[in-house]
């Protein structure tokens, strides 16, 4: 059975200390994964796609990878505006369009 | 770019009234949208896959009479929840994917309240 798991489910860090988020997957085949983040009572902003083992992607002090299992969302030297849910999201192959979402990390940066 | 928008964002009604939904991409068309639903400190729920020009696929449990799909164009999804009660109280939240990608990108969200 198809499954995405993140971890922790929530994270609390002080502002400027660099930590991870964990999501892992067991798919049959994977075409992308997602990363999102979700503030309370809005809707997910879409941070990343990747699409391959091995691929890294940057945006201001987030850095999403990937393996053949799992995917890190680096946060380094985080702040207080960070603090939000973050989810992670697979495409499987095979001509799939809907995704498989994660429960999400929820972060908070403690000023 | 990628701006995905919903209307209302927050609506009120009585037991028993119908309730529409509007989802638009704004800078992009979109073949395929999602909707969502999601209950407090639980992640998104699939209820359904709308294809333009095309019914809907529901996803298991979601009754397909109650919440009326529509997409009617590349950049118009709606959703109308069809005598709505109080359990169907939530927020909705719909995306639009962008085919080049695979990427969805979300709506803001519209938090249906039923009295």
């Amino acid at each position: 059975e198809d499954q995405v798991t993140q971890s922790p489910e929530a994270l609390r860090l002080q502002e400027g200390e660099s930590s991870s988020l964990n999501c892992s997957y067991t798919v049959s085949g994977l075409r992308g994964l997602f990363w999102y983040r979700q503030d309370p009572g809005k809707g997910p902003e879409f941070l990343f796609t990747l699409y391959s083992a091995g691929e890294e992607k940057e945006k201001e002090r987030l850095k999403a990878t990937l393996t053949k299992k799992e995917s890190f969302l680096h946060i380094t030297a985080p702040k207080p505006e960070d603090s939000a849910t973050y989810l992670c999201a697979v495409l499987l192959s095979g001509g799939y369009q809907k995704v498989t979402f994660g429960t999400g990390t929820k972060l908070q940066v403690i000023p | 770019g990628a701006v995905v928008s919903q209307h209302p964002s927050r609506v009120i009604c009585k037991s028993g009234t119908s309730v529409k939904i509007e989802c638009r991409s704004l800078d992009f068309q979109a073949t395929t949208m999602f909707w969502y639903r999601q209950f407090p400190k639980q992640s998104l729920m699939l209820m359904a896959t709308s294809n333009e020009g095309s019914k809907a696929t529901y996803e298991q449990g979601v009754e397909k009479d109650k919440f009326l799909i529509n997409h009617a164009s590349l950049t118009l999804s709606t959703l109308t929840v069809t005598s709505a009660h109080p359990e169907d109280s939530s927020f909705y939240i719909c995306s639009a994917r962008v085919e080049q990608t695979d990427t969805q990108y979300f709506g803001p969200g519209t938090r249906l309240t039923v009295l």
